[in-house]
């Protein structure tokens, strides 16, 4: 299986701040991979997809970057509700997540 | 819009089969180009994919749990299932159903169940 690791595993920052998180793939998994938001107590929700495309409804502040085996998540401009554990995902091989990335407020 | 939603047994017992039923509202599950997908969430292991069926039949599991796991679809009901036979304590965990798009994203999930494997 192809593996994904994040980094930080978590990370505080101030409201208005820009956050960057990276995914780093095992091997070449091309563009194939989704960014994911998830909330204490609720389902994951698609951010980005095929690296760098914005799900609809989405804010324009969060953006993906990427390919080959090294990929990054960017928040910009910190809110508030932004506040949550970011995952990556990758469709090449067998589908597997990252181990997540912790967002909290300084 | 496209709703999902699970049901089932929030307790099973060791060596048992885990049953659980996702039932999609606000469209159909025979929409073209989609794939109804399973995954978990351990408390330790995190997200793990278990497997998705399109509306014809057709399904893509997990190796890793392949000898354990069928996943039916029922059209006429607009919902689809899970069996994890066997379980363990291993297998405790929120499971959840989601639509797969042709892109590999999930982009729609349902709100999660946990599913303890205790005696």
């Amino acid at each position: 299986d192809i593996h994904l690791t994040q980094s930080p595993s978590s990370l505080s920052a101030s409201v208005g701040d820009t956050v960057t998180i990276t995914c780093q793939a095992s091997q070449d998994i091309r563009n194939y991979l989704n960014w994911y938001q998830q909330k204490p107590g609720k389902a994951p929700k698609l951010l980005i997809y095929d690296a760098s495309d914005l799900q609809a409804g989405v804010p324009s502040r969060f953006s993906g970057s990427g390919s080959g085996t090294s990929f990054t998540l960017t928040i910009n401009t910190l809110q508030p509700e932004d506040i949550a554990t970011y995952y990556c995902q990758q469709y090449d091989d067998v589908l597997t997540f990252g181990g997540g990335t912790k967002v909290e407020l300084k | 819009q496209v709703q999902l939603r699970e049901s089932g047994p929030g307790l099973v017992k060791p060596s048992q089969t885990l049953s659980l039923t996702c039932t999609v509202s606000g469209g159909s599950i025979s929409t073209t180009g989609y794939y109804w997908s399973w995954l978990r969430q351990h408390p330790v292991k995190g997200l793990e994919w278990i497997g998705y069926i399109y509306y014809t039949g057709s399904t893509f599991n997990n190796p890793s749990l392949r000898s354990r796991l069928t996943i039916s679809v029922d059209t006429s009901k607009n919902q689809f299932s899970l069996k994890l036979r066997s379980v363990t304590a291993a297998d405790t965990a929120v499971y959840y159903c989601a639509r797969r798009m042709t892109t590999g994203a999930f982009d729609i999930w349902g709100q999660g169940t946990l599913v303890t494997v205790s005696a």
